[in-house]
């Protein structure tokens, strides 16, 4: 079956990092994403890892393990306005020309206090 | 440069009653997913067309049917609908429908059915 699991709440101080974990199990795997939600908003993307180790961006930063089933994002110099939901999505593998659909977890919402 | 535009943004309807909802994805994107996020859920994946044709399908009722248009954008139809239809419906663009590519999402349309 298809199961990512990731927390469902988080709190951080501003200025502080954030480390948001993701495990996942499924059957194919194509890539793995992170998006960030404002309440309401679209969510956006933030990463893109399909081979093993880190990538940097700014503040932010990806971590896969394939072996392990793992990922995380790691947010530095914590602002108010990182306060979001950060969901943790798998790429399927596209059979038939299709691209591969996202599967998503639930998303982990983080709140940074003052 | 406008971004995935989705509408309505919100919808109300009854039990039993059709919805299109529609999507024009960002200019120069020929790939267009759905996705349906229920409250305090990650997005599920619904359909991917690519040309006009589709390359994808999720696990949905033959009550979810879409389209693409030759301008690329595209028309979510739900029919008969049921109270666990309500959800914020979201479309998604890419550039050609690789693996390897980003979504890109809209702030969906919020359909609540009553």
């Amino acid at each position: 079956g298809q199961n990512i699991d990731q927390p469902t709440e988080m709190t951080a101080t501003e200025g502080a990092i954030v480390q948001i974990n993701c495990t996942y199990q499924t059957s194919g795997f194509n890539g793995l994403f992170w998006y960030q939600q404002h309440a309401g908003e679209a969510p956006t993307f933030l990463s893109y890892n399909v081979l093993d180790g880190l990538e940097e961006k700014g503040r932010f930063s990806s971590f896969l393990s394939r072996s392990k089933g793992y990922s995380y994002l790691l947010l530095k110099e914590l602002q108010m306005k990182d306060s979001a939901s950060y969901l943790c999505a798998v790429r399927d593998l596209g059979y038939g020309g299709s691209q591969g659909n996202l599967i998503f977890g639930k998303g982990t919402k983080l709140s940074v206090k003052p | 440069d406008a971004g995935v535009t989705q509408s309505p943004t919100h919808l109300i309807k009854t039990r039993g009653q059709h919805v299109t909802l529609r999507c024009s994805p960002i200019s120069g994107h020929k790939s267009v997913s759905w996705y349906q996020q229920v409250l305090g859920q990650g997005p599920q994946f619904i359909f991917q067309y690519y040309e006009k044709e589709e390359r994808g399908r999720g696990n949905f009722p033959d009550r979810f049917s879409a389209r693409q248009f030759p301008n690329y954008s595209s028309e979510l139809n739900v029919n008969a609908l049921l109270l666990g239809d309500s959800a914020l419906y979201l479309c998604a663009s890419s550039l050609e429908g690789s693996t390897n590519e980003k979504l890109f999402f809209g702030s969906g349309t919020q359909l609540s059915v009553l």
